[in-house]
């Protein structure tokens, strides 16, 4: 499988932008790349994915390198019910063995009011 | 609220004992995962059934551990003769279709004492 490497650990100002990086350098050119966060006391959540553009959701927009070998999650204003790990995860739809996702230890973001 | 339902929220039990955890998908999910967790870890993957078939277990499941998904609907995760060493969260996910999004429940904790 795809690995992916995130930090440990990051903190952002309540109400500012967080960019969230995860690097992927041997992705291969049918994986998507997924996003999950997991807040304190629940199971994760689903975020965003993309393949190669750039995504916007309501949650969050997704910044994909050109050769796609890195990819940012951005919070465009962060609140204090963000604080989660999040989980960057390389994931091929078309690869029935690959249909599991395969989670790394995540990035701690912690928000400070 | 429709999402993936899992029971109990929490399970003591002593060691050598059998337990037995319940998950209820979203409906019309064919798609079924089982997760452990455990702290400051990653969810790591245990299984997954497509409607009634068991696809895919991973090598941390043990001849100890059993899942079922009688008539692809809820599923059952049951741990015999448990061991300290099983003390985790058990996660469960659903999903529509191949390669998209998992929902996953808030988990059921099992201490084994």
């Amino acid at each position: 499988d795809a690995k992916t490497t995130q930090p440990n650990s990051m903190e952002s100002n309540e109400e500012e932008p967080v960019h969230l990086p995860c690097n992927h350098s041997t992705i291969s050119g049918t994986d998507y790349i997924h996003w999950y966060r997991q807040l304190p006391s629940q199971g994760p959540e689903y975020v965003i994915h993309g393949l190669t553009s750039n995504v916007n959701n309501r949650m969050a927009s997704l910044a994909i390198a050109e050769d796609r070998k890195s990819s940012t999650l951005i919070l465009h204003r962060a609140t204090l019910r963000d604080a989660a790990v999040y989980y960057c995860i390389l994931r091929d739809p078309d690869n029935f063995g690959n249909e599991k996702l395969t989670f790394g230890t995540g990035t701690r973001l912690t928000i400070i009011p | 609220d429709t999402g993936v339902s899992q029971n109990p929220r929490h399970k003591i039990t002593k060691r050598g004992q059998n337990v037995t955890f319940r998950c209820d998908p979203i409906s019309e999910h064919n798609r079924l995962y089982w997760y452990r967790q455990t702290l400051g870890q990653g969810p790591e993957f245990l299984t997954y059934f497509q409607n009634e078939a068991q696809l895919e277990k991973s090598r941390l499941l043990s001849d100890r551990f059993s899942a079922e998904r009688p008539k692809g609907s809820f599923s059952t995760l049951e741990i015999q003769r448990t061991e300290q060493g099983d003390s985790a969260m058990y996660l469960c996910a659903s999903s529509y279709g191949q390669g998209t999004p998992l929902h996953f429940g808030n988990g059921t904790r099992l201490t084994v004492t």
